[in-house]
Formats: structure tokens, sequence, C-alpha cells
């Protein structure tokens, strides 16, 4: 049981736009920052959006990142086959003195 | 453009110690920033295991710290991941990363920047 929560698919047509929820807790998302990891079939993870909301250089800007209380969103515009991937949140967690992350959510694009 | 690769048995047995090292290359380890290791079960998500500043101070995940030692050697520019009196729950791909880690007016950001292609550690007999 993570202690990030994220929904474990989502999907949605080429050229729509989808968001992937996670949901924390005052120790974690709600105090720290929030970064956003695509693991791409068969590779390792990468960066996606760190601080919250802010794109690595390179990554487009159809992704994008927020965070609200205790909750963060990534949001990804004009989907593309090539986006279908897990993606992951991950956070500092204040109480637990580590770095948590979400049990990560498969995007389809249909 | 900096690289992490990470090397190391890919089999090892029961109750033995899993040990890995990670080269850097394109970016000095004494530059700063803290280097860390996650791991990934097959089909199942991302675990931290810890992470290392240049100068050698460390955080471990504390579900794994009593078996955990990481380390680091800046002649080298490479840093290591021992994990020890491993069982089947171990067998994972282990990746290392660069650990962006800062602290200000009460709030933690981390997020980890560069990866390696990560290795793939079976535990059996």
């Amino acid at each position: 049981q993570s202690v990030l929560t994220q929904p474990p698919s989502v999907s949605a047509a080429p050229g729509q736009k989808v968001t992937i929820s996670c949901s924390g807790s005052s120790s974690n998302i709600g105090n720290n920052y929030v970064s956003w990891y695509q693991q791409l079939p068969g590779t390792a993870p990468k960066l996606l959006i760190y601080d919250n909301n802010k794109r690595p250089s390179g990554i487009p800007d159809r992704f994008s990142g927020s965070r609200s209380g205790t909750s963060a969103t990534l949001g990804i515009t004009g989907l593309q086959t090539g986006d279908e991937a897990d993606y992951y949140c991950g956070t500092w967690d204040s109480s637990l003195s580590a770095v948590v992350f979400g049990g990560g959510t498969k995007l389809t694009v249909l | 453009q900096m690289q992490l690769q990470e090397s190391g048995p890919g089999l090892v047995k029961p109750s033995e110690t899993l040990s890995l090292t990670c080269a850097v290359s394109g970016y000095s380890i004494s530059s700063g920033y803290y280097w860390g290791w996650i791991r990934q079960p097959p089909g199942k998500g991302l675990e931290w295991i810890g992470s290392i500043y240049r100068g050698g101070s460390t955080y471990y995940n504390p579900s794994l710290k009593s078996r955990v030692t990481i380390s680091v050697d800046t002649s080298k520019n490479e840093f290591s991941l021992k994990l020890a009196s491993v069982t089947a729950a171990d067998t994972a791909v282990y990746y290392c990363a660069r650990h962006s880690r800062y602290y200000g007016s009460g709030t933690y950001y981390d997020n980890f920047d560069y990866w390696g292609q990560g290795t793939l550690v079976t535990v059996s007999s």
C-alpha cells in the first residue's frame, strides 16, 4: 500500500486531455514539493515535473503539474500514442523521513 | 551529458548481500547533489532505498535502514549500494539516480533528475 494514492489506470483518445491525481497528507504533499515521472515500457523513469509545476528542459508544455492542499495533479494535453506509459508522483514524507512514491498510473491512449 | 550506469551481479542467493555500483560520467559527484538508489519489483511501483551526499551523509528508507549501506567514492566518481540478508522480496530492477534535494522555509524539494538504465537483481538459490 503506497503512501501516495494514484488511480491504477486512466485512458483517453489521441488529441484529448487527461489528468492523473496523486493524493497524500499534510506530512507529504501538503507541505513538500511534488515531482512526476514518466516510465515508458521497459525503460527507466524520466523526470517530467518537479517542484509541483516546473518542467525540466526538453519536456514539452503539453505536460503540466499542480498542487492543491494534500493532492497533486499531472495534466497531459494533446495526447499522443507515445505518451502511453506509467506515471508516478513522488515527494518527501516528513513523518516517515523518506522519499515516497505513488503506486503508479498506467495511461492508455485509445 | 550526464550518464549513470549500474553494475553488479544479476543473481544473489538468499541471506547474502546484494552489492551494486553506479558509475557517473559527465558530472563530478564532488560538485554536489545527493545520489540515490531506487528499486522496482517486477510489475510493481517505485521504492526509494536511500541517498548519499558527496561528503558521505546519508538518508535511508526506514523500512530498509537496518540492511542498507550506501557509500560514495569521489575518486572513482561512483557510489555503491549494499543490501544485506536478501530474500526473494528484494528481487527488483535497481536504479541509481541523481537526487536533487533542497530544504527551505519548512519545505522539502526532492526529485530525481537523471537515472541509470537499471539492472535486474534476482534473489534465488
